[in-house]
């Protein structure tokens, strides 16, 4: 099966300093990696697509240089909070697709737990 | 605007009795819907969709573009059927984003 793995899982880290997400395919490559934020008992928001090679599209209200993506290649994206403050806490989740056109899969990655203090 | 409705946040139905979580869309075009679930300590994973019409784990989901619904339904309800679903919903497009509905948890009583 597709495998997407992020890390760290969980992390803690002091307001003010930025912190770095990575989610891998394991074992394909996703030209599309999708990174989403989910608030407690709320659903998946989607804060960005990330496409290899190229600046990551954000969605309306998210800041691009608060949450800075990075896909450096077709197995790796990365998510940076920069200047992370307490109302970043969140649970951070990233998805890739292996194939592309209709009824295509997305994989997910366990997540990351971000306490913010 | 993409928009995927579920009106319901928690279900709960008793073993073996009928199971249908509702979602409803809004899409300009031809969607792809899904239903994709998350059981307890466990990542979110693809459930089915409608493009495959396909039966898992008895569930199965008709895409009705006339009431823009994609509800999902299972006949007799099982334990461990207990979990989080998500409704989502996608352009035909190879790079096009998935939105997700709210979520309803689907509660299983013995």
């Amino acid at each position: 099966g597709a495998v997407v793995s992020q890390h760290p899982s969980r992390v803690i880290c002091k307001s003010g300093t930025s912190v770095k997400i990575e989610c891998r395919s394991l074992d394909f490559q996703a030209t599309t990696m999708f990174w989403y934020r989910q608030f407690p008992k709320q659903s998946l928001m989607l804060m960005a697509t990330s496409n290899e090679g190229s600046k990551a599209t954000y969605e309306q209200g998210v800041e691009k240089d608060k949450f800075l993506i990075n896909h450096a290649s077709l197995t790796l994206s990365t998510l940076t909070v920069t200047s992370a403050h307490p109302e970043d806490s969140s649970f951070y989740i990233c998805s890739a697709s292996r194939d592309r056109g209709p009824g295509r899969e997305a994989f997910f990655g366990q997540g990351t737990r971000l306490t913010v203090v | 605007a993409q928009r995927v409705t579920q009106p319901e946040k928690l279900l709960s139905v008793f073993k073996g009795a009928p199971v249908e979580l509702k979602c409803n869309y809004s899409y300009s075009g031809s969607p792809e819907l899904f239903w994709y679930v998350q059981y307890s300590r466990q990542r979110l994973q693809l459930l089915l969709r409608h493009i495959s019409r396909e039966s898992i784990k008895g569930f199965t989901a008709d895409l009705n573009k006339g009431e823009t619904s994609f509800h999902l339904k299972k006949p007799f309800a099982q334990e461990e059927d207990s979990a989080m679903y998500y409704c989502a919903l996608s352009g035909r497009g190879g790079d096009d984003k998935i939105i997700f509905g709210k979520g309803t948890r689907l509660h299983i009583l013995p």
